[in-house]
């Protein structure tokens, strides 16, 4: 399996722009979870689906950012419109149930300008 | 919001010796999950620990948990530079795992 991949791994972008994050979790794994990473904030849990169903999006800083699970295969996170504050690493992870913890992918850095 | 919280922030030692990460968190939990990040990476699970676990072991990696005290320690013994990284702690409850703000080991060659 080749992981958890997600696209792009870098986005620069003018505020006031769409973005669109791109996540494909592991074949298998029915829990999807989206993370940002900042400096000042660390490791915040934007939104989290089991089952393809959004379970929980209390972490969602506002309107601007939504999250879909289409299917078992493929989830975006969407900003719209982006602002300079959104410049974070995106990190999609994926997991079977409560075993063995959680696979990430390799990050999306945004960078609004 | 952070449940874990790692101590110490920074741990810089030599290669060979041991490095001892801890970490504190505030409500109850199904397991505790340590995990790794290189500079510009994601991060990579270790080790996992249920809540009904006192010690676990895993190559070089030792963790422990104590419940009553809401802490745990991950020991990475005969440390080598290539274990410079981002070290995290991370509570799960209820399907969701929230992180620590991790420790920063840098082991000198």
């Amino acid at each position: 399996d080749a992981g958890v991949i997600q696209s792009p791994r870098h986005e620069v972008t003018e505020m006031g722009q769409e973005v669109t994050l791109r996540c494909k979790p592991i074949s298998g794994h029915n829990s999807l979870f989206w993370y940002r990473q900042t400096m000042m904030r660390g490791l915040e849990l934007l939104i989290y689906f089991n089952n393809n169903v959004p379970i929980d999006d209390s972490g969602m800083p506002e309107d601007r950012f939504s999250a879909k699970m289409p299917n078992a295969s493929f989830s975006t996170l969407k900003i719209q419109p982006s602002e300079p504050r959104d410049s974070a690493v995106y990190f999609c992870a994926s997991s079977q149930s409560h075993r063995d913890g959680y696979t990430f992918g390799s990050g999306t850095r945004l960078t609004v300008v | 919001s952070q449940q874990g919280e790692e101590d110490p922030q920074a741990l810089s030692i030599q290669e060979g010796e041991n490095a001892t990460m801890n970490c504190s968190y505030k409500t109850s939990i199904n397991n505790l999950q340590w995990y790794r990040q290189n500079s510009g990476r994601g991060l990579v699970h270790l080790i996992l620990i249920r809540s009904n676990e006192r010690e676990k072991h895993s190559g070089r990696l030792r963790v422990t948990l104590d419940t009553s005290k809401k802490s745990s320690s991950l020991l990475i013994t005969a440390s080598r530079a290539a274990d410079t990284a981002s070290y995290f702690c991370a509570t799960e409850a209820g399907n969701m795992l929230t992180f620590g703000g991790g420790t920063r080991l840098m082991v000198k060659p």
